[in-house]
């Protein structure tokens, strides 16, 4: 059964306070691994797409990375205004479009 | 705005009510997904239609639960004899491909 872990469930960060999130998965056939934002009391924000182990993207002070088994979303010198949900997704599987989430990271980043 | 659009954004009903729900995805995707998700969970795949055609259905959507695509466009989301257990936040997401670019939700609270 594909299966997909976020840790830690929760983080507080100081503004400038570098860290990284964990999204580990097991899966069959991964065909691609999604971040996401999610703001309280809106939809997830598209972030990163990483399709095969080795890749990385950035943008702005976020930095996706995907390995065999897990993925990683790297902040660099945080500000509040990245206090926000982080949602890892998989989609796997022949066939299936749809994603798998996982449960989130919460960031809060104090000033 | 040329994002995905939902209305309405909340909703309040009685158990055993009838509730629908509208979704305008970007106008140039031709996937839609409906997704369901509850206070600290991620979102969970209910239903996927490419164009107009219903392509997968979640165990998640039991009999109560239907959507429709007529044409393409836009989407509708109802639910049947509504029940406290459906009380959630529903996503839809529109896709040309491979990312899922989702709207701001319609929560439903069923009292």
């Amino acid at each position: 059964e594909d299966q997909v872990t976020q840790s830690p469930e929760a983080l507080r960060l100081q503004e400038g306070e570098s860290s990284s999130l964990n999204c580990s998965y097991t899966v069959s056939g991964l065909r691609g691994l999604f971040w996401y934002r999610q703001d309280p009391g809106k939809g997830p924000e598209f972030l990163f797409t990483l399709y095969s182990a080795g890749e990385e993207k950035e943008k702005e002070r976020l930095k996706a990375t995907l390995t065999k088994k897990e993925s990683f979303l790297h902040i660099t010198a945080p500000k509040p205004e990245d206090s926000a949900t982080y949602l890892c997704a998989v989609q796997a599987g022949t066939g299936a479009n749809n994603l798998f989430f996982g449960t989130g990271t919460r960031l809060t980043v104090i000033p | 705005d040329t994002g995905v659009s939902q209305n309405p954004r909340h909703k309040i009903t009685k158990r055993g009510q009838n509730v629908t729900f509208r979704c305008d995805p970007i106008s140039e995707h031709n996937r839609l997904y409906w997704y369901r998700q509850t206070l600290g969970q991620g979102p969970e795949f209910l239903t996927y239609f490419q164009n107009e055609a219903q392509l997968e259905k979640s165990r998640l959507l039991s009999d109560r639960f239907s959507a429709e695509r007529p044409k393409g466009s836009f989407s509708t989301l109802e639910i049947q004899r509504t029940e406290q257990g459906d009380s959630a936040m529903y996503l839809c997401a529109s896709s040309p491909l491979n990312e899922q670019y989702f709207g701001p939700g319609t929560r439903l609270t069923v009292t």
